[in-house]
């Protein structure tokens, strides 16, 4: 079966630094996806990598190594407008996105 | 970049009613479009899957009579909860992705939340 296995919930300090892992098992891959969900609101695009090696876009950035089956997002200089929910999402073979369940990210101060 | 409209945002109805959600991609023609419903601290869960022109392809577990999908032009998909319940109270999102750029992200309507009472 298609899985995506992502933490639960994460808690980092305002100003730090952060890692969130992701794991899939997909039939068929045609890339990975970071998503950001705050409470009640769609998802936000934040990053797509289809080879392997890291992304970078401004304060975030994304990993991927396809041999692994495994992706993180990285998340610099940590605000709390970065508390939110970060869904990795694969897209398999047939062009359809399989979700993780989300990682809640809490920022304290 | 490519947009996803979603229609209502917020909708409370009574128990027994029917609801219209409508999905428009504003610019680009979306052959395909998909239905999404999630509960509170929940992931995503795909509900079914819309098909310009033709029918919708349902997951497993997702009742296709009481989820209504019509897909008539390349533009808009509708989603109809009929005989809605206080169960069927969740937060509804559509998305879709650009057929001509393929790898490319999905694009996520404002998502509906739906309140049965």
């Amino acid at each position: 079966g298609q899985n995506i296995d992502q933490p639960t919930e994460m808690t980092a300090t305002e100003g730090a630094i952060v890692q969130i892992n992701c794991t899939y098992q997909t039939s068929g891959f045609n890339g990975l996806f970071w998503y950001q969900q705050h409470a009640g609101e769609a998802p936000t695009f934040l990053s797509y990598n289809v080879l392997d090696g890291l992304e970078e876009k401004g304060r975030f950035s994304s990993f991927l190594s396809r041999s692994k089956g495994y992706s993180y997002l990285l998340l610099k200089e940590l605000q709390m407008k970065d508390s939110a929910s970060y869904l990795c999402a694969a897209l398999d073979s047939n062009y359809q996105l399989i979700w993780g369940a989300g990682t809640k990210l809490i920022i304290k101060p | 970049g490519a947009v996803v409209s979603q229609h209502p945002s917020r909708v409370i109805c009574k128990s027994g009613t029917s609801v219209k959600i409508e999905c428009r991609s504003l610019d680009f023609q979306a052959t395909t479009m998909f239905w999404y419903r999630q509960f509170p601290k929940q992931s995503l869960m795909l509900m079914a899957t819309s098909n310009e022109g033709s029918k919708a392809t349902y997951e497993q577990g997702v009742e296709k009579d009481k989820f209504l999908i019509n897909h008539a032009s390349l533009t808009l998909s509708t989603l109809t909860v009929t005989s809605a319940h206080p169960e069927d109270s969740s937060f509804y999102i559509c998305s879709a992705r650009d057929p001509g750029r393929e790898n490319t992200e999905a694009f996520f309507g404002q998502g509906t939340r739906l309140t049965v009472v």
